[in-house]
């Protein structure tokens, strides 16, 4: 299957500082990507959907300034966690697909582990 | 809409059946399953479309009901290594594309 990759997979960081996660996909072009996140033992709740080239679509809740999402390149998509806070601590992760249909599977990279102290 | 998945966990012993159900209060126009180990991405399994299509592995089946509101995904003969967490991830029409909604997931624990 495609693979997809995060980095990093675990930070700490001080309260507000900024953090930024990668997601890329390694082996095919991502037209679209998506960011989630997961609390432990829960699901996975979508933040924002990012497609290349044009800005990211934010889901209801979610602040677009606190968390800024870079779609540059088919296989690059950026998540930024500005000004972090301890209630920003959370599991982040990513999912790229090569089309936006409903018959496109997303494939998820590993996860980045963010701690704010 | 979040679905609900059922059970929200399930143990077995190696070699049994067990299905899991997810149900949405509307017609779902597909529903992707995914399977996440501990500390793991979630990874692919099938994807279900509204008009009958299938996409995805030759050991996993899954169906729609009739009134395609409610998806099974079928563990045959199961294997240690179909432990985890499962979840399906909705979608209510063709224009949401495959931006998903994740049910809150299926605990499978498979023992020897």
């Amino acid at each position: 299957g495609a693979v997809v990759s995060q980095h990093p997979s675990r930070v700490i960081c001080k309260s507000g500082t900024s953090v930024k996660i990668e997601c890329r996909s390694l082996d095919f072009q991502a037209t679209t990507m998506f960011w989630y996140r997961q609390f432990p033992k829960k699901s996975l709740m979508l933040m924002a959907t990012s497609n290349e080239g044009s800005k990211a679509t934010y889901e209801q809740g979610v602040e677009k300034d606190k968390f800024l999402i870079n779609h540059a390149s088919l296989t690059l998509s950026t998540l930024t966690v500005t000004s972090a806070h301890p209630e920003d601590s959370s599991f982040y992760i990513c999912s790229a697909s090569s089309g936006r249909a409903s018959y496109n599977e997303q494939f998820f990279g590993p996860g980045t582990r963010l701690t704010v102290l | 809409q979040q679905p609900v998945q059922s059970p929200q966990a399930v143990i077995l012993r190696e070699g049994e059946d067990a299905v899991i159900n997810c149900s949405s209060s509307k017609a779902l126009y597909s529903v992707h399953w995914y399977r996440q180990k501990h500390g793991e991405a979630p990874v692919f399994l099938m994807i279900l479309l509204k008009g009958g299509e299938q996409k995805g592995h030759e050991k996993i089946s899954a169906s729609f009901n009739e009134k395609k509101q409610q998806s099974s995904l079928y563990l045959t003969a199961s294997q240690l290594s179909y432990s985890g967490t499962y979840f399906c991830g909705t979608d209510n029409s063709e224009a949401a594309g495959n931006k998903l909604t994740f049910g809150g997931g299926t605990r499978v624990l498979v023992k020897p």
